[in-house]
């Protein structure tokens, strides 16, 4: 079946620091792989996309390459800031994405 | 309005009773999602509707839970008899098309807690 796991938080960083926040998938078929954040008080929002393999989404100076070899879907920033701090879900689609598929959520806490 | 907007933002209610959570999704969004959150998971996929085509509900936990879409608009999530493991976080999210390419709106949730 379809699965999400991704690396518990919390993930403590200062600002200007890098972050990966990992994210691995198992599926069937072909998915799409999201990256969705919840800022605090506020609802989930989606951060970036990929729809196939070696795909990159790209946002806010968020990246996470589609690895299908490594069934992997990583987030990574180069330099984070405060106002990164926020709840990080990564997120699979089955093929005719009717069904999300969502992991339990990395909790970032950027220091000033 | 300008978001999905979801009601109640919380509900308190005693083991046994029946609930009904409301969806409002952005006016023009043709697909609607509803999902579950319990205390330090995931989301749990719980059921989807798009337009007019019978609603996917394989995500619904049990025969207690049920939902329907009414004129291709608002949804109601109903749980019947509720449980304490019913407490959670219902999120309700609507999108223009198929997620493949316009992305998921989240409501703020309805908190369910089960007493």
């Amino acid at each position: 079946g379809n699965s999400v796991t991704q690396m518990e938080g919390p993930v403590t960083l200062s600002e200007e620091a890098f972050l990966t926040i990992n994210c691995t998938y198992t599926a069937t078929g072909y998915p799409s792989l999201f990256w969705y954040v919840q800022y605090p008080g506020e609802g989930l929002q989606l951060l970036l996309k990929a729809t196939k393999a070696d795909d990159k989404g790209s946002n806010k100076g968020f990246e996470a390459t589609y690895r299908k070899e490594t069934t992997s879907f990583h987030l990574e920033k180069g330099s984070v800031q405060v106002s990164d701090s926020a709840v990080y879900f990564c997120a699979l689609s089955d093929y005719g994405f009717n069904k999300f598929y969502f992991g339990s959520g990395t909790k970032l806490n950027v220091k000033p | 309005g300008a978001g999905v907007s979801q009601s109640p933002s919380n509900k308190v209610t005693e083991k046994g009773k029946d609930v009904e959570l409301r969806c409002d999704p952005i006016s023009g969004h043709t697909a609607l999602y509803w999902y579950r959150q319990s205390l330090g998971q995931g989301l749990e996929f719980l059921i989807y509707f798009q337009g007019n085509s019978a609603p996917d509900k394989s995500g619904l936990p049990s025969d207690r839970f049920s939902a329907e879409r009414t004129g291709g608009s608002v949804s109601t999530l109903t749980i019947q008899r509720t449980q304490q493991e019913d407490s959670a976080v219902y999120l309700c999210a609507s999108s223009r098309g198929d997620a493949s390419n316009q992305p998921q709106h989240f409501g703020d949730g309805t908190r369910l807690s089960i007493l």
